[in-house]
């Protein structure tokens, strides 16, 4: 069954510096990869998704991610965070078109400091 | 349009009860899914449901149960609630021709006491 790391648990980053945070998946075939964030009591927003193709994906709010097959990568990045950025973010992998057994990787949260 | 809507916002159980949680998805979204998720820790697959069929289930007890309506709303049970069932319950739904993408609702927070 497919799987996720996200090695870091924390990440304190300032204001209008860039941002990695990383994911390492686990999955035989060809995954299906997403990046979430949360806000304090929220549901999960779609950032991004990569299925195919291009391996530099954009997403909204500024947000990109790389796939690299050779690392069993999707690291997600951003030139210059806002503090609005803060939150956790989770990365998924599903096995599939059908999607239905997606697994998040245990979340990274993010503090902004001014 | 409205997203992903889940019903109650808070609910508080004692132990051994039994709790229904409601999800309405995105208008036109035929397929639903339920996650639970642990504080501090990701959300964990435990339903999917797609024109009313179960599509996918993950490992958790034959406590959990779950159903989709002919309008494509989903309900969510747990019976027999223990202390570990605590959790934020998620609900997604996925449009058709993209059930690959789920869209999330603000989740239903489930306190067992």
């Amino acid at each position: 069954a497919q799987s996720v790391t996200q090695p870091d648990i924390h990440i304190t980053v300032s204001e209008g510096a860039s941002l990695e945070l990383r994911c390492n998946y686990s999955y035989g075939a060809t995954p299906y990869l997403f990046w979430y964030v949360q806000s304090p009591g929220q549901g999960l927003q779609l950032l991004l998704k990569y299925f195919s193709g291009d391996t530099l994906v954009q997403g909204i709010k500024g947000f990109e991610a790389e796939f690299k097959r050779s690392q069993s990568s999707f690291n997600l990045r951003k030139p210059s965070v806002h503090w609005s950025d803060a939150a956790e973010y989770f990365c998924a992998v599903g096995a599939g078109i059908l999607n239905n057994d997606m697994r998040f990787g245990a979340g990274t949260r993010l503090t902004v400091k001014p | 349009d409205a997203g992903v809507t889940q019903s109650p916002t808070h609910l508080i159980k004692t132990r051994g009860q039994h709790v229904t949680l409601r999800c309405s998805p995105i208008s036109g979204h035929k397929s639903v899914s339920w996650y639970q998720q642990v504080l501090g820790q990701g959300p964990q697959f435990i339903f999917q449901y797609y024109e009313k069929e179960e599509r996918g289930r993950g490992n958790f007890p034959d406590r959990f149960s779950a159903r989709q309506f002919p309008n494509y709303s989903s309900e969510l049970n747990v019976n027999a609630l223990l202390l570990g069932d605590s959790a934020l319950y998620l609900c997604a739904s996925s449009p058709p021709g993209s059930t690959d993408t789920q869209y999330f609702g603000p989740g239903t927070r489930l306190t067992v006491l």
